[in-house]
């Protein structure tokens, strides 16, 4: 079974600064996807960035960007020129692939982000 | 292009009762997923249905069930509601081979 883990509870960041989100994982699978999600106080979960692990280049989303450590099992989200807007619970997740019951997500515990004006 | 949406927002039940809450997909998908949040924590995988059948199944006891309609709209049923069962739950529509997009939820209250 894979496992997520995000350690940090809560980060903090002044607007207009770069803030990095830490997520491991452990999975014996070769092949899968890695995704980032939003879930503001509007409840409602929304993706961020998306990553293939067969893939070596690192996903990039306009300010959104990810450090993926397929070795290492690390898969990082970077927020550069951060905006109040960005202030939201933050999830990583793990998918198998998109097939049937493998394209079940599972998600860590998510990070507490607040975007200081 | 009308997005994921959930039935009713927030409901309170009694331990012991039963509750169906409802999910309507987005246009052209064809799977739905259901999710547990309880407070704090990650969403927790329920179950999974793809064209009215069940598809695959997370760590939720029987009591849990669901039902896919013809127009991919879902429904989950809880049977005697135990205090654990508060928590938000949210439904995810997908096509197949893409990602999921998610409901803004339903906040279940069980006293």
């Amino acid at each position: 079974a894979q496992t997520v883990t995000q350690s940090q509870p809560e980060m903090s960041v002044q607007e207009a600064e770069t803030v990095t989100l830490s997520c491991t994982y452990d999975t014996s699978e070769s092949n899968y996807y890695l995704f980032w999600y939003k879930q503001p106080p509007s409840r409602q979960m929304i993706l961020v960035i998306r990553q293939e692990a067969y893939k070596q280049q690192n996903a990039t989303e306009n300010r959104f960007s990810v450090n993926f450590q397929k070795a290492a099992k690390s898969f990082s989200l970077k927020i550069s020129d951060s905006q109040l807007g960005d202030t939201a619970m933050y999830f990583c997740a793990f998918m198998k692939d998109f097939t049937g019951a493998n394209s079940k997500l599972t998600f860590g515990k998510g990070i507490t982000l607040s975007v200081r004006p | 292009e009308t997005g994921v949406t959930q039935s009713p927002t927030h409901l309170i039940k009694t331990r012991g009762q039963q509750v169906t809450l409802r999910c309507s997909s987005q246009s052209g998908h064809n799977t739905v997923s259901w999710y547990q949040q309880a407070l704090g924590q990650g969403p927790q995988f329920i179950f999974q249905y793809y064209r009215e059948e069940e598809n695959g199944r997370g760590n939720f006891p029987p009591r849990f069930s669901g039902l896919q309609f013809p127009n991919y709209s879902s429904e989950l049923n809880v049977n005697a509601l135990e205090l654990d069962d508060s928590a938000l739950y949210l439904c995810a529509s997908s096509s197949t081979g893409n990602e999921q997009y998610f409901g803004p939820g339903t906040r279940l209250t069980v006293t």
